[in-house]
């Protein structure tokens, strides 16, 4: 099974601040990587697929990057709704696996 | 508008079984791949299972091969996941999502609790 790892677990971040956000996949999964936001009490919603297409209706300041075993989202002025927790996903071979997530919090 | 809603899920003791159905409408469902998904309290999403659209393809988790079956009725656009044998360890909020470009869940429903304790 191909493990992602995220890093950080958690970021604490102030509205307008840049924000990156790593995963690494255990072996190489190309560019077969998703991003989802979750808030909670909610399910996740996805921000980015192909590691770098933007999904239909996200804002623009979300960005994926990568390719391989390293993949980055970033986030290039927090706004108010963004603080959630993020987690990527590889979608290269089953079972599709999902990294441990990312905290966004209140800085 | 998409819309997928969840159902089936309650208290069942280890061992029990379940049926969670999910009902799909705002697109047309025979032409997707759909997905269960499951997020246990305080932790992340896991996957669960896929289904091709005609059924002919199925994949599941490693934790639950041999204990739960996806399928799906696309007369009814419907999807369901049998799930037998159940442990503590899938207590979990199932979600049903929808597929697209055969590798991504860009719909979610609302969820259904599935709680496993004696």
């Amino acid at each position: 099974d191909i493990q992602m790892t995220q890093s950080p677990s958690s970021v604490s971040a102030s509205v307008g601040d840049r924000v990156t956000i790593t995963c690494r996949a255990s072996q190489g999964i190309s560019r077969w990587l998703a991003w989802y936001q979750q808030k909670p009490g909610k399910a996740p919603k996805v921000l980015i697929y192909d590691a770098s297409s933007l999904q239909s209706g996200v804002p623009s300041r979300f960005s994926g990057s990568g390719s391989g075993t390293d993949f980055t989202l970033t986030i290039s002025s927090l706004q108010p709704e963004d603080f959630a927790s993020y987690y990527c996903q590889q979608a290269n071979s089953y079972p599709l696996t999902f990294g441990g997530g990312t905290k966004v919090e209140i800085k | 508008e998409v819309q997928l809603v969840e159902s089936g899920g309650g208290l069942v003791q280890p061992g029990g079984s379940l049926r969670l159905s999910c009902a799909a409408s705002g697109f047309t469902f025979r032409s997707f791949w759909m997905s269960w998904v499951r997020q246990a309290p305080g932790k992340g999403p896991e996957w669960v299972a896929n289904i091709k659209q005609d059924g002919s393809e199925k994949y599941y988790e490693d934790s639950v091969k041999g204990r739960f079956i996806i399928s799906r009725d696309n007369a009814k656009n419907s999807l369901y996941l049998q799930m037998n044998s159940l442990r503590v360890e899938d207590t979990a909020v199932y979600y049903c999502a929808k597929v697209v470009t055969g590798r991504y869940n860009d719909y979610w429903g609302q969820g259904t609790l599935v709680a496993v304790s004696s």
